[in-house]
């Protein structure tokens, strides 16, 4: 099956600085790489999402890049602000399953310093 | 709409008990899933269906048990609680027909097994 990890476990930066989290993958067939961010005991929700068929996508301060080849994709978080901080975790799924069988990777807690 | 509604929001069970979490959603989703969050272990997904009628098991489905009694509804069911059971556990669903698409997620149960 598919092995997501994920880098750094913990992350802390300045207000308005950049943050940056890689992840990487096993399985060659993954096709879509999720983001999802998890605040102080909430639920997990999705913030961006990449499919492999393109390179790069932008969100206001957030974008993820993929490559295809190294098998690894990132989260840039640009000009940080407090309510960035929270729990990101990568995901990474192929459409053979016919579901959204995603598989996680183990989190890395974000810290924005005021 | 409310979503994902999971029930209950927090539980405390002696080994050996039995309980049933239950998920429903309003969204006219097709699929479902159960997770379990650990701190350093991300999300693992224990079962899933892909779409009413039909179950699978994910990465950790060893102790548990699962019913999509309809469209709607997706349960877990612990037959006999474990320690390594506890867990924050949480319910998703994603869209009609779709693969590679947004999760959404329950508000999440807080297992403890003493």
């Amino acid at each position: 099956g598919e092995n997501v990890e994920q880098h750094p476990s913990t992350l802390s930066v300045q207000e308005g600085d950049s943050a940056v989290i890689k992840c990487t993958y096993s399985d060659s067939a993954s096709n879509y790489f999720p983001w999802y961010k998890q605040e102080l005991g909430k639920r997990p929700q999705l913030i961006i999402d990449i499919r492999s068929n393109v390179g790069e996508k932008k969100d206001q301060r957030i974008a993820v890049t993929l490559n295809k080849t190294a098998k690894h994709f990132s989260l840039h978080i640009t000009e940080t602000q407090p309510e960035d901080s929270a729990v990101y975790f990568c995901a990474a799924s192929s459409d053979q399953t016919g579901a959204n069988n995603l598989f996680f990777g183990t989190g890395t807690r974000l810290t924005v310093i005021p | 709409n409310a979503g994902v509604t999971q029930t209950p929001k927090f539980q405390v069970l002696k080994t050996g008990q039995s309980m049933t979490l239950q998920c429903a959603q309003d969204m006219n989703h097709n699929s479902m899933y159960w997770y379990r969050q650990d701190p350093g272990m991300g999300l693992r997904l224990i079962y899933y269906s892909a779409s009413e009628g039909t179950t699978d098991k994910g990465e950790v489905p060893n102790g548990y048990n699962v019913s999509r009694l309809n469209k709607r509804e997706f349960s877990l069911r612990l037959e006999s609680a474990a320690p390594s059971q506890t867990s924050v556990y949480f319910c998703a669903s994603s869209e009609v027909g779709a693969t590679n698409e947004k999760l959404f997620f329950g508000s999440g149960t807080q297992l403890s097994v003493l």
